[in-house]
């Protein structure tokens, strides 16, 4: 059974730094990988997705993420962090052949210092 | 597009009482989902549906939680008895087919037992 980590339960930041946030992923085989934003009171939002090809992902919000498969890791980053960043990121995995069945982490609180 | 409509938004009950949760999900998504987030962790897929049939539902606590979609479309999971431990928001999700597409997810119910 496939399993996600998010080391950092927490990470403040300051606006106009750069972000980065860490998850490592268990599963046999290549899964399909996503980081998915959510802020009080609303429902998740996909940020961006690896299914396959180019291993680093462009999203929204100027978002990317870089799969890693010697390290098992998918983590996000944000050259500058506004402070509209500020909500819970989770990372998530499915199996590749069934790529909505998702694995979420713990999440990391995103706080942004102005 | 409207997106995965979900009511009532907030819920609190008292334990071995019963609640129901309904979900609409995007027009024309054959593929709908129940997720559990307690407080302070990831969301946990509960059940997974494709048209009015289920996929997966081996996460889902059989002997007090139920879950249809009797048409295909809108969906509703009950608690029955419910416990303090289901203290939690229940999300739905939906996309338009299984495997690799985006899922969508509503705003969530929150659930107090108390």
């Amino acid at each position: 059974a496939q399993s996600v980590t998010q080391p950092d339960i927490h990470i403040t930041v300051s606006e106009g730094a750069s972000l980065e946030l860490r998850c490592n992923y268990s599963y046999g085989a290549t899964p399909y990988l996503f980081w998915y934003v959510q802020s009080p009171g609303q429902g998740l939002q996909l940020l961006l997705k690896y299914f396959s090809g180019d291993t680093l992902v462009q999203g929204i919000k100027g978002f990317e993420a870089e799969f890693k498969r010697s390290q098992s890791s998918f983590n996000l980053r944000k050259p500058s962090v506004h402070w509209s960043d500020a909500a819970e990121y989770f990372c998530a995995v499915a199996p590749n052949n069934a790529g909505n069945m998702l694995t979420f982490g713990g999440g990391t609180r995103l706080m942004v210092k102005p | 597009e409207a997106g995965v409509a979900q009511s009532p938004r907030y819920k609190i009950i008292e334990k071995r009482q019963s609640v129901a949760f309904w979900c609409n999900p995007i027009s024309g998504h054959a593929t709908l989902y129940w997720y559990q987030q307690i407080l302070g962790q990831g969301p946990k897929l509960l059940i997974q549906f494709q048209n009015n049939g289920v996929v997966d539902d081996s996460q889902l606590p059989k002997d007090r939680f139920s879950a249809e979609r009797l048409k295909g479309v809108d969906s509703t999971l009950k608690i029955q008895p419910a416990k303090l431990e289901d203290s939690a928001v229940y999300l739905c999700a939906s996309s338009l087919r299984r495997g690799n597409t985006e899922a969508f997810f509503g705003q969530g119910t929150r659930l107090t037992v108390v």
